[in-house]
This record gives structure tokens, sequence and C-alpha cells, in this order.
């Protein structure tokens, strides 16, 4: 167990739905990353969280959104979703003044 | 061209073998190295961080960077089909934010 608690762990629905990931970061750890991993791909940087600002933006799709709480958990919400966005969503979380990532377990999304 | 450059592979050794894991990178003011393994659909973990330039052992693993050639290598000795799995590369400059390879694909086959 990594500390970082990712749910659901898999993910089941249809095209044009929305859903909502969710994420818990190891304790003491202010920052929250999630990352898109599509089959046999590799990671693909979404967006950053820190304390609750967005701190940093990659290659997250306007259908995609996400936040951070003032308890440092954190949501991404995924809508009008696609056949292409059938992925594994990884969170990770790193202490302040940090850049070592520790990463969930993942949530396996699919889309039919 | 990529930041940060990995072959995918796959990488197909046999059990006991020295294999060398590489990748290379543009931007020279990348000073903090690391090498995450991801086995089959879990989340990566960290195997080993470098800061700047030189060697750093662990176990069976070595890191090692060369700075002046924009490259990096991750050596593991008397592989074992335990170490098959995906190993990415990752760097950063002093702002920290990570710019992540591919990942190379480790087969060792018994």
């Amino acid at each position: 167990d990594s500390g970082v608690t990712q749910t659901p762990k898999h993910l089941i629905t249809a095209t044009g739905q929305r859903v909502t990931l969710r994420c818990s970061p190891r304790s003491g750890d202010l920052s929250v990353y999630w990352y898109q991993q599509s089959l046999d791909q590799g990671l693909q940087f979404l967006i950053q969280y820190y304390n609750g600002e967005e701190r940093a933006k990659g290659n997250i799709l306007e259908r995609f959104s996400a936040q951070q709480f003032p308890d440092l958990h954190s949501e991404l919400n995924l809508s009008s979703l696609e056949l292409g966005d059938s992925a594994l969503y990884f969170c990770a979380s790193s202490p302040p003044i940090s850049n070592v990532l520790t990463f969930g377990a993942g949530s396996r999304l699919t889309v039919l | 061209q990529k930041e940060v450059e990995q072959d995918p592979g796959p990488l197909s050794v046999p059990e006991g073998a020295i294999v060398s894991l590489n990748c290379t990178y543009s931007n020279s003011a990348f000073q903090y190295f690391m090498w995450y393994r991801q086995y089959s659909r879990k989340g990566p973990e960290l195997l080993m961080y470098t800061y700047s330039s030189g060697n750093k052992e662990d176990g069976r693993f070595t890191a090692q960077v060369d700075k002046s050639s924009k490259y990096i290598s991750l050596f593991i000795r008397d592989s074992q089909p335990s170490d098959s799995a995906t190993y990415l590369c990752a760097m950063s400059s002093s702002n920290y934010q990570l710019i992540w390879g591919a990942g190379t694909k480790l087969i060792i086959k018994p």
C-alpha cells in the first residue's frame, strides 16, 4: 500500500456519460497529480494541485476538470466520455518542496 | 523532438544477465533524475533517485547520470524474472516539473 488511495478501482460506462475519480494523498503530502495512461502508452500528465491551488497543467482536455479540496483529497471529473478516454488514470502525491511522486493503484476506466 | 527519449522495447534478456536501460534528454537544466518501475497495470513506484551527475547504487540496481552527454542509465545485475516490468525514467529542473520517458518494457526469461 503506497498510501495514496484511489477510487473506484474499475469503472465501466458508456459514451457521453460523466464520471468522477477520487484520490486521497499520502498523509503530509500537499501536491496531487493526475496522469492518464492508455494501453501500452506512457504516462500523460494531466494536472497538478498544491494545497488546493492549481499548480501546473498538462495535456488535459476541456472535457476534463479537477479540483483539490481543503482536506487535500482530489477529484478528476471526466465528461462527454469518448471511447478514446478508456485508460488507467493515476493519482500521485508528493510532499512540499519535493519532486518525488508516490502513485496510487490507479482507476481503470472503460468507455463502451 | 521530445525532451526525453526512451526506447519502448520490449527488451528481452535471459535470467542472470546484466540489463542496461537508457534515456537521453535535451534540456541541460535537468538536474533531478529518477527511475520508476511499473508492473503491468499497477502504479509506478520509485526505484532510484539521483541529483546531478554520478552513480548511485542500491542492491542490484545502479543509476548513472552523464550530464555532459545528456544520458542516464539504469543497470540491473543478476536480473530475475521478477524484474520484468516497464521502467520509466523521469527528470526535472529546479522547477520540479517532471518530464517522463515513454518507458521501456523489460522481459526477463527464466
